[in-house]
């Protein structure tokens, strides 16, 4: 079964910093772009991130450049979101996503999400 | 940065009705356009890539259609199981970005 599995969430004072993981399991992990994708509470979407499968292109939403840094581990089957001087508005579940297609790319595969809370 | 909106931002329907989600691009992004539901703050689901490719195992009656700036969900008899959240997603380029959302309530 394709699973992305989330942890690392919870309860962070402002400034703070958090480590987010996800764990895929039934398919070839290297062979996909990942994402991380955001929620927050009573809002819709956002991307926040994606990787390409050798690490050598990495983006991110201009909101959360220079403090956010994902990363990815092909040989542990895992994609990192290491997060610094979060703020209140960084409160969200964080989705980690699969990104498929050669051409034309779309989130197929989603975790159940990680819940960050930013606060004193 | 490319907008995305949706409209409407809701709906009322009942089962069998027929429903259409707009979403507008700011440019033009092709085909790179992905349509996603969401159930009480699940995970979000693919239902459409690529403007009108049906994801596997999604039921028949939810089509997608459009290209350049212009598309359109369109749900052909709403089932009790389609009241949910549906967004709009560009993958044309960076940063990826969603419509803010369409509720389809009964």
């Amino acid at each position: 079964e394709v699973q992305l599995v989330e942890s690392g969430g919870g309860l962070v004072q402002p400034g703070g910093s958090l480590r987010l993981s996800c764990t895929a399991s039934g398919f070839i992990f290297s062979s996909y772009w990942m994402s991380w994708v955001r929620q927050a509470p009573g809002k819709g979407l956002e991307w926040v991130a994606n990787i390409k499968q050798d690490v050598t292109e990495k983006y991110y939403v201009d909101s959360v450049k220079g403090r956010f840094t994902i990363s990815r581990d092909n040989a542990k089957n895992s994609l990192y979101l290491q997060m610094n001087s979060l703020r209140a508005e960084d409160t969200a579940v964080y989705y980690c996503v699969r990104e498929a297609g050669s051409y034309y790319y779309y989130m197929d595969v989603w975790g159940k999400g990680t819940t960050v809370t930013v606060s004193s | 940065d490319i907008q995305m909106t949706q409209s409407p931002s809701s709906l009322s329907a009942s089962v069998g009705d027929r429903v259409t989600i707009t979403c507008r691009a700011s440019q033009s992004i092709s085909s790179y356009l992905n349509w996603y539901q969401q159930k009480s703050a699940k995970a979000p689901k693919l239902l459409i890539y690529a403007a009108s490719n049906l994801q596997r195992g999604v039921p028949l009656r939810f089509s997608g259609s459009g290209s350049g700036t212009h598309f359109t969900l369109t749900i052909s008899r709403l089932q009790p199981e389609d009241f949910a959240t549906y967004y709009c997603q560009q993958s044309y380029g960076t940063p990826l970005t969603f419509g803010a959302g369409t509720k389809v309530e009964i």
